[in-house]
């Protein structure tokens, strides 16, 4: 059974950084490209980035290019996001969801259950 | 970048009623090997989404056979034969093979 468990959000600064993981459990994790999506308070679903299954390719929305980087360790199954100079826009729940074995197929059949990140000063 | 337009934006239905929802894309969604991508997602209030459907017309696992998903080109619909209480959330439409991944704005369900 496919199993997501996101963690690390918090109340954070503007400016400040924050990292999310997101922990798999239940399918060869090193063999999927993994994504974050984004939802704002009372907003609709955004898109954030993707890894590739290896870590070796990695989009980004134009909204969080150069502020956030996404990584993966293989060896513990865990998906991170690493967000920098954080903006009050950021703040969303953030969800890891399973890709495809191919990055730009997105099937986004499994989600996490979500962390908040809260932008305030 | 695809766009998707749902409608409507807000959907009452009365218990047991059918209920459908608009998904319109601004390109097509054909992809190269000729199949069709595009999935539906159920997000209830207060959880994360879930997948419903997926290749257009296919339901997930668990999902029940009261949803029903149909279109091809660049509409399509999902449809609730008769709605019940659990089905009350926001529901979602995104291409599974256009880049950068797009989500429709939602469609509220509610019940009268």
């Amino acid at each position: 059974q496919v199993h997501l468990v996101e963690s690390g959000g918090g109340v954070v600064q503007p400016g400040r950084s924050l990292r999310l993981s997101c922990a798999a459990s239940g399918f060869s994790f090193s063999n999927y490209a993994m994504h974050w999506v984004r939802q704002a308070p009372g907003k609709g679903l955004e898109w954030v980035a993707v890894i590739s299954h290896d870590g070796s390719n990695k989009d980004y929305a134009d909204s969080v290019k150069g502020r956030f980087t996404i990584s993966r360790d293989n060896s513990k199954n865990t998906l991170y996001l690493q967000m920098n100079s954080l903006r009050t826009e950021d703040m969303a729940v953030y969800y890891c969801a399973l890709g495809s074995v191919v990055v730009t197929v997105i099937p986004f059949d499994y989600w996490g259950q979500g962390t908040l990140v809260t932008v305030s000063s | 970048d695809v766009v998707m337009t749902q409608s409507p934006l807000s959907l009452p239905v009365t218990l047991g009623q059918p209920a459908s929802i608009s998904c319109r894309s601004s390109q097509s969604l054909v992809y190269s090997d000729g199949n069709t991508y595009l999935n539906w997602f159920q997000q209830r209030p207060g959880q994360s989404p879930r997948r419903l459907i997926y290749q257009v017309s296919n339901r997930d696992s668990g999902v029940p056979d009261r949803f029903s998903g149909s279109g091809s080109g660049t509409d399509f619909t999902l449809k609730i034969s008769r709605v019940e209480a659990e089905d009350v959330g926001v529901y979602y439409c995104m291409p599974a093979t256009h880049w950068p991944p797009t989500f429709g704005g939602g469609t509220k369900v509610e019940i009268k």
